[in-house]
């Protein structure tokens, strides 16, 4: 079966610092998708990145970029020069090969110190 | 501006009352779906409907129905039958077709407190 495993609770980070926060999947299947959403505290999903199983390049949008291993199944989010305004929950998620069904992990609280 | 409404943003009922939570979209989308999320967890896949009139149970169905009669929309029912309804509950959507760029696009929730 799918799973999107997210290992840190929680992560704090000095701003302007770069953060890299961890996600690992499994999957049987050789086509998938992954994607990193942010949800503030007002309780909205933000879409930030995407990364397909088949691409070539670690995927990147603005400061935020995927490092994808493939070989060791797993998709890391990476902040660059961390913004007080990054503070908020984190969460991996996999689209299900076949399907329009996505898995989610269960996130990573990122706290940005001034 | 498209994207998906959820009302009310803050919902209160009493214990064995059915609730019906609305959600609509006017970006196009075919697939619909409903999450659950609990303090500090991430997202449970209550339902979703990839095309009108069709609907698929997710992992935490049971005491939730759904309905999907048009495109833009697809409410969700939380039935007195569901053990533990308090939660916060959000709404998305995304287009269908080839590829798996599809993000998912999401409401901005109702949270709902049952007494």
């Amino acid at each position: 079966a799918q799973k999107i495993t997210q290992t840190q609770p929680g992560m704090f980070v000095q701003e302007k610092e770069a953060v890299t926060l961890d996600c690992t999947y499994d999957t049987s299947d050789p086509s998938y998708g992954l994607f990193w959403y942010k949800q503030p505290s007002s309780g909205e999903m933000i879409f930030l990145i995407y990364q397909g199983s088949y691409d070539q390049q670690n995927a990147t949008e603005g400061r935020y970029s995927l490092n994808f291993q493939k070989a060791r199944k797993s998709a890391n989010l990476v902040i660059s020069a961390s913004q007080l305004g990054d503070s908020a929950m984190y969460f991996c998620a996999m689209r299900e090969a076949g399907t329009y069904k996505y898995i989610f992990g269960t996130g990573t609280r990122l706290k940005v110190l001034a | 501006d498209g994207g998906i409404t959820q009302s009310p943003k803050y919902l209160f009922r009493k214990e064995g009352q059915n609730v019906t939570l609305s959600c609509e979209q006017n970006l196009n989308h075919d697939a619909m779906y409903w999450y659950r999320q609990d303090p500090g967890q991430g997202l449970r896949l209550i339902y979703y409907s990839q095309i009108v009139n069709d609907f698929q149970k997710g992992d935490i169905a049971e005491g939730y129905s759904v309905s999907r009669e048009k495109k833009e929309s697809f409410p969700l029912t939380v039935t007195s039958a569901q053990k533990n309804p308090t939660a916060f509950y959000l709404c998305a959507s995304t287009k269908t077709g080839t590829g798996f760029t599809r993000e998912q696009y999401f409401g901005p929730g109702t949270r709902l407190t049952v007494t």
